[in-house]
């Protein structure tokens, strides 16, 4: 049982170039989340998807874009990257329980991102 | 949105002390979990607890959500406790949690 699998785990880019972070899960959560993490700042919430077909900005959507492919995966994208997106970042997923509360937050291991 | 205020920030601890975390928030949540990052940068869940008193071996988590507060406690420390402690609140109808700054804490042999 992997849980939370990101993609890729180190990623280097110059200012203007485009990617493409990656997450599954295999615990057939309904919810995933994109968090970043800054030095001093904790985590901040990019986009989240609280189920499949679904998705809304967070604190810090600006710069990203994000897919719900399915219920097992959720991508974010950077179209034009910038230095000031150069940050650790983490996906995230929780199995939905009753109307609004999401149990425990399972974290991927991580996408440490520099741009140049 | 919510605040959510940890304290200390820092916390240098000697093998075998105790700890009390703080964990204040401003509005009323319907969710609370406490998370240890380990010095690997990985995040692990410790505790989901919007209210009342949990327990799992050397830790041990109360939430008094009427007062808007929880406390995480770490007996007998170790140094494999080090890392950073994060506390993160849910607010009703919100489906996204809110993260504090974080507790460092150095757990020395």
């Amino acid at each position: 049982n992997a849980g939370v699998t990101q993609t890729p785990k180190f990623q280097v880019l110059k200012t203007g170039q485009s990617m493409t972070l990656q997450c599954a899960q295999d615990m057939n959560h309904n919810s995933m989340y994109w968090y970043r993490q800054d030095p001093g700042m904790g985590l901040r919430l990019i986009y989240y998807s609280a189920s499949e077909g679904t998705t809304d900005k967070g604190e810090v959507p600006n710069g990203y874009n994000v897919s719900r492919l399915n219920k097992r995966e959720f991508s974010l994208r950077l179209e034009s990257a910038a230095p000031s997106q150069t940050s650790v970042y983490f996906c995230a997923s929780s199995i939905l329980q009753g109307a609004w509360t999401n149990e425990k937050l399972f974290f991927g291991s991580g996408t440490q991102l520099s741009v140049l | 949105g919510i605040q959510v205020e940890q304290s200390p920030p820092d916390l240098i601890l000697q093998e075998g002390a105790n700890s009390t975390l703080r964990c204040n928030f401003s509005d009323s949540v319907n969710n609370l979990q406490w998370f240890h990052q380990n010095p690997w940068g990985q995040l692990i869940n410790l505790f989901y607890i919007p209210s009342g008193t949990k327990q799992n071996g050397r830790l041990s988590a109360t939430t008094v959500a009427t007062e808007r507060y929880s406390l995480l406690y770490i007996s007998s420390s170790q140094t494999t406790d080090s890392g950073v402690y994060f506390c993160a609140v849910e607010v009703s109808n919100d489906y996204k949690l809110s993260f504090g700054a974080g507790t460092t804490v150095t757990v020395r042999a």
